[in-house]
């Protein structure tokens, strides 16, 4: 595909329940993050994983959020017993370094947005 | 702590005339310095970087950034805003320490362009 999608685009969720949100992300890409943005706050990275191993490296907040990547280009975060703060937006964001520039890029998707009711 | 802050939440200005959005910064190393740009419904678009070098960064329609290490500050400009710049601004900052590699975002500016 020509860049990361997200699904799905919009998710509302009862307080308690699980949801998972899904990210494809470039193919060739190592390395991919879950950010939570909440207007007026920015945005706090959750989680990111390696396409060397299945690995979630969490960051704030941590225990109800996990990410799964059962392919390389496809990641799954799954927030656990959802709370009404975790109404946001989700992107996912995949991550490559251009070796012809030295730098290391993010490109983002579009974004989920979760409703906790 | 690596932070940022966008000291705006929102900046006016008229068409045709320069804007700034502010960006203030703390790594602690060297910073890689970021502009993404947000239009309803999309996607962050990447408007420019600051990684080395001249201090004064060009990117994508028309818009410049320059580092300022001494205020710590990367504010965003234009010389000429058009109303299709209306949008939602985010700064992030890389600390080059960070093995993660991954982005500290403001909290985001919206800027209004008035015809």
């Amino acid at each position: 595909g020509a860049g990361v999608s997200q699904s799905p685009r919009y998710k509302v969720a009862k307080r308690g329940r699980d949801v998972a949100l899904r990210c494809d992300s470039i193919s060739g890409h190592v390395t991919l993050y879950w950010y939570r943005q909440t207007l007026g706050q920015g945005s706090e990275v959750l989680t990111y994983s390696q396409s060397d191993a299945q690995r979630d490296k969490s960051g704030r907040p941590s225990g109800r959020f996990s990410a799964e990547r059962p392919e390389k280009s496809v990641s799954t975060l799954k927030i656990q017993r959802t709370e009404q703060g975790d109404s946001a937006v989700y992107l996912c964001a995949s991550a490559t370094r251009i070796r012809s520039r030295g730098s290391y890029e993010q490109y983002f998707g579009p974004g989920t947005r979760l409703t906790v009711t | 702590a690596q932070s940022v802050a966008q000291p705006e939440d929102q900046v006016n200005v008229a068409e045709g005339n320069p804007l700034t959005v502010k960006c203030t910064y703390s790594v602690s190393g060297n910073p890689y310095l970021f502009w993404y740009v947000q239009y309803p419904n999309r996607g962050l678009q990447f408007l420019l970087k600051y990684i080395t070098g001249d201090n004064l960064v060009k990117g994508s329609y028309g818009f410049e950034a320059e580092f300022n290490k001494s205020q710590t500050s990367f504010h965003l400009k234009k010389p000429s805003a058009l109303v299709s710049d209306s949008a939602l601004y985010f700064c992030a900052v890389r600390d080059e320490m960070d093995s993660s590699y991954k982005l500290i975002f403001g909290s985001g500016t919206r800027l209004l362009v008035r015809p």
